[in-house]
């Protein structure tokens, strides 16, 4: 069965400074892999995804996140944060039994000081 | 182009009654699936329906949810007998079916409160 652990639930950066987003994954198989945004009162919205093609994904809003499979982990970056860029993320894996099926993680909250 | 949407935005019941949840898919997604988002967590799934196959219904926490999805679009989640516990963000998303790694598209949502 596959997993995701998103390992902080709170991240603080100041505006200008890189900004990590840590997530493990458990899988049987070659998973796919997401990270969406929530804005407060807004709906989800898909950063970026990895579905085998390259490692080093490129998302939306200067985000990437590297899949690595020696350690399971597929962390969220972005070299300088901006405050537009608080918000919960999500870390996602697809069900590979079921390639339909999303399994989120439990959420990081990432706030962003001036 | 019109997203998914969802109605009501927000929805405040007494214990006991029973509410109806409206998701309006992406004209065209075959995929729809109900999630609940409770403070502090994760999204838990609920449900999913594609196309005219069965619904997986593995998600549902109790008898009392059940989901319709008519003519292939609308969906219509219903809960019989409102308990606290059943207080969330209720979130719908849809989908086009591919092979490998589908971006589900969400809507905004319902926050449902239960006194």
């Amino acid at each position: 069965a596959q997993s995701v652990t998103q390992l902080d639930s709170h991240v603080s950066v100041s505006e200008g400074t890189p900004v990590l987003l840590r997530c493990n994954y458990s899988s049987s198989y070659s998973p796919s892999l997401f990270w969406y945004v929530q804005h407060p009162n807004k709906g989800l919205q898909l950063l970026l995804k990895y579905t085998s093609a390259a490692t080093l994904v490129k998302g939306i809003n200067g985000f990437e996140a590297e899949f690595k499979k020696s350690e399971t982990s597929f962390h969220l970056t972005k070299p300088s944060a901006h405050m537009s860029d608080a918000a919960e993320y999500f870390c996602v894996v697809g069900d590979s039994s079921n390639t339909d099926k999303l399994i989120f993680g439990t959420g990081t909250r990432l706030q962003v000081f001036p | 182009g019109a997203g998914v949407s969802q109605s009501p935005s927000n929805k405040v019941t007494e214990k006991g009654k029973d509410v109806e949840l409206r998701c309006d898919p992406i004209s065209g997604h075959t995929a729809l699936y109900w999630y609940r988002q409770s403070l502090g967590q994760g999204l838990e799934f609920l449900i999913y329906f594609q196309g005219n196959s069965a619904p997986d219904k593995s998600g549902l926490p109790s008898d009392r949810f059940s989901a319709e999805r008519t003519g292939g679009s609308v969906s219509t989640l219903t809960i019989q007998r409102t308990q606290q516990e059943d207080s969330a963000v209720y979130l719908c998303a849809s989908s086009t079916r591919l092979a490998w790694g589908n971006e589900q598209f969400f809507g905004p949502g319902t926050r449902l409160t239960v006194l």
